[in-house]
């Protein structure tokens, strides 16, 4: 079985803190991993992607993949209220690309 | 940016009648899917396709599910007899040498 696990969440952390989310995949062939935010009733939209070990950043965001241990993780820095969404990680193989449940996050003034 | 295209945004129908969703996907991209996202709930693998033929599916793409690619701009999931249960938002996407992205979902309504 194919699955893509994201811890459960909700995540509620102060403007300008540290968002972390995470997210562990089962697929050892995996090989392209993605995080999209969601709003209720709207597209995912993709943040980041992510296909060899090690960090890649983006402005306030930083994606970590680690294939030996099957995990990849998501960094906020500067966390801002207007980045309160679900936070979607997906990963997969070209043609089988799955999703996690969603992480919450909320971020407080 | 090139965009992956969905109509119709609504979708109501009566349980056992046929709908055929539509998407434009990107087009230089060569992989094409369809997921699934019941309100309030994760986004479901369904299906991939790619060079014309069912790539991948998931179990929840059973007989009742169907996708095509009748020229070379559309492509669409058709379901035979819908259910209650098929109610959901139903996202097209594709991928190419750009990341997979998304449509902007039909939300099929069955009643």
């Amino acid at each position: 079985q194919k699955e893509v696990e994201q811890n459960s969440g909700p995540l509620s952390v102060p403007e300008g803190a540290i968002a972390s989310l995470n997210c562990t995949y089962s697929d050892r062939g995996s090989q392209s991993f993605f995080w999209y935010r969601q709003y209720s009733g709207k597209s995912p939209e993709l943040i980041m992607f992510i296909y060899s070990n090690g960090d890649k950043e983006d402005g306030r965001f930083t994606a970590q993949l680690n294939k030996a241990s099957q995990y990849v993780s998501l960094l906020i820095r500067d966390s801002q209220p207007s980045d309160s969404a679900t936070y979607l990680c997906a990963g997969g193989r070209r043609d089988d690309m799955r999703f996690g449940a969603g992480t919450r996050l909320t971020v407080k003034p | 940016e090139p965009e992956v295209t969905q109509t119709p945004s609504h979708q109501v129908t009566q349980m056992g009648q046929e709908v055929i969703l539509r998407c434009v996907p990107i087009s230089n991209h060569l992989y094409f899917y369809w997921y699934r996202q019941i309100l309030g709930q994760k986004v479901e693998f369904l299906v991939s396709f790619y060079n014309n033929e069912i790539s991948e599916k998931s179990e929840i793409f059973d007989d009742q599910f169907s996708v095509e690619r009748p020229d070379g701009s559309n492509f669409t999931l058709k379901i035979r007899s819908t259910k209650l249960e098929d109610s959901a938002m139903y996202f097209c996407a594709s991928i190419g040498e750009s990341p997979l992205h998304f449509g902007n979902g039909t939300r099929l309504t069955v009643t």
